[in-house]
């Protein structure tokens, strides 16, 4: 079975810096990958995902994402980011064996200090 | 389209009392999920259905917590009898099967509190 590690389990930072949260897989196969992000006392939504074709992915809000195969990783990354961005992030996987379900990871709580 | 639509949003309950949370899936999806998260244990999967039919319970934690999904557009969790430990915001979930149609859509939560 797949599983979904993120190892950064809180990230203060300052208005501005960039940000940087990482996101493991463990599965051989084929996989489409997830970040979703959830506000505080809000749901999930999503904020980009990876299907196929070029591994850099853009999502909403000036988040970007980076598919490394050769690492199992998907890291989301924002140049600069702000204190709206304050709110807990998901990397999640889904593998077509597993018939449309997401495997989410532990989840990153992102605090931006203004 | 309106969404994942989940009710009640909040509900505080005595323990021993039996809970039911209720969902309405994105129009024309066919894969529905239930999802718990708690500060713990994080976002869990509970069970999921495709087509109305329940595909994979294993994360059901134990036999108080049952799920029904009658027809296409309707689902329910039932907990029978609630414990202060099942406090927790319960998502439901929908999606799509297709190639790339395999994204998945919450609505915006169930809150329980077991006291």
């Amino acid at each position: 079975a797949q599983s979904v590690s993120q190892h950064n389990h809180h990230v203060i930072l300052s208005e501005a810096a960039s940000l940087e949260l990482g996101c493991n897989y463990s599965y051989g196969g084929t996989v489409n990958l997830f970040w979703y992000v959830q506000y505080p006392g809000q749901h999930l939504q999503l904020l980009l995902k990876y299907f196929s074709g070029d591994p850099l992915v853009k999502g909403i809000k000036g988040f970007e994402a980076e598919f490394i195969k050769s690492k199992f990783s998907f890291n989301l990354r924002k140049p600069s980011v702000q204190w709206s961005d304050t709110a807990e992030y998901f990397c999640a996987v889904n593998t077509y064996n597993a018939g449309n379900m997401l495997t989410f990871g532990g989840g990153t709580r992102l605090m931006v200090k203004p | 389209d309106a969404g994942v639509i989940q009710s009640p949003r909040h509900e505080v309950t005595e323990m021993g009392q039996e809970v039911t949370l209720r969902c309405k899936p994105i129009s024309g999806h066919d894969y529905l999920f239930w999802y718990r998260q708690t500060m713990m244990r994080g976002l869990e999967l509970l069970i999921y259905f495709n087509n109305n039919v329940p595909i994979d319970d294993s994360g059901m934690p134990e036999d108080r917590f049952s799920a029904k999904m009658p027809n296409a557009s309707f689902s329910t969790l039932k907990i029978q009898p609630s414990e202060p430990r099942d406090s927790a915001v319960y998502f439901c979930a929908s999606s799509l099967t297709g190639v790339a149609g395999n994204t998945i859509y919450f609505g915006e939560g169930s809150w329980l509190t077991v006291v």
